[in-house]
């Protein structure tokens, strides 16, 4: 059974620029949330999809988006990238409630923006 | 209020020790207590996981404690292996649709051999 797959695993990218994350989760899995990870603010919730829709979204400005196919890939979009935007983005799947099934995470996109 | 707080920061134990790990919460709403461990390079994996109806989880080596009315719960790892040193992350997180989980700021944990 395929695992969370997060593509590319590391992105370097310039100030300003934007940049697009990707996602497949388990098969069948339906719910993927996005998380950021750094080491001065550990892992904090960005925002989390279902059957194409936004369920939940964190506290995190405009510039981070993202979106949700039918077949439950997701993507997550930064736009006018910042230099605190360096981090590890993680991604993770679930049957439905997280809570009730558990998430299961990617190995993350390593995005470092210079 | 959404805050959990972890302590210790960093951990270091004998192989065939104890490891404890504790964390405290505030949102008395929170309903789902998971832990995660994370190797480096990896993404977290989720370890063991408790409903505040129950005091004591355990799972091989790994328990879970929770006491409710402390809005405190820890994990301990009997028999600490140097395979266990990781980066262990407490959470919480309100059982309804769309909930996201709240994670504590981590603990590296170093089995010594």
């Amino acid at each position: 059974k395929a695992g969370v797959t997060q593509t590319p695993r590391y992105l370097i990218k310039t100030r300003g620029q934007q940049v697009t994350l990707s996602c497949s989760p388990i098969s069948g899995h339906r719910s993927v949330s996005w998380y950021q990870q750094t080491p001065g603010q550990g892992l904090q919730f960005l925002f989390e999809y279902f059957s194409e829709t936004q369920r939940n979204k964190g506290n995190f400005p405009g510039r981070f988006s993202g979106r949700q196919f039918s077949n439950s890939r997701s993507e997550m979009n930064v736009s006018t990238l910042e230099l605190g935007d360096s981090a590890l983005y993680l991604c993770a799947s679930s049957l439905d409630s997280a809570s009730n099934y558990g998430y299961t995470f990617g190995s993350g996109t390593r995005l470092t923006v210079v | 209020q959404q805050q959990v707080k972890q302590s210790p920061q960093s951990l270091i134990v004998q192989k065939g020790g104890i490891s404890i790990i504790n964390c405290a919460y505030e949102n008395t709403a929170f309903d789902y207590f998971p832990w995660y461990q994370q190797f480096p390079g990896k993404g977290p994996a989720l370890l063991i996981a408790i409903r505040p109806d129950v005091s004591e989880k355990k799972e091989g080596r790994f328990t879970i404690s929770f006491n409710k009315s402390a809005k405190q719960f820890s994990l301990h790892i009997m028999d600490s292996q140097p395979g266990d040193s990781a980066t262990y992350f407490c959470a919480a997180s309100i059982d309804n649709y769309g909930q996201n989980f709240v994670f504590g700021p981590g603990t590296r944990l170093s089995v010594l051999p």
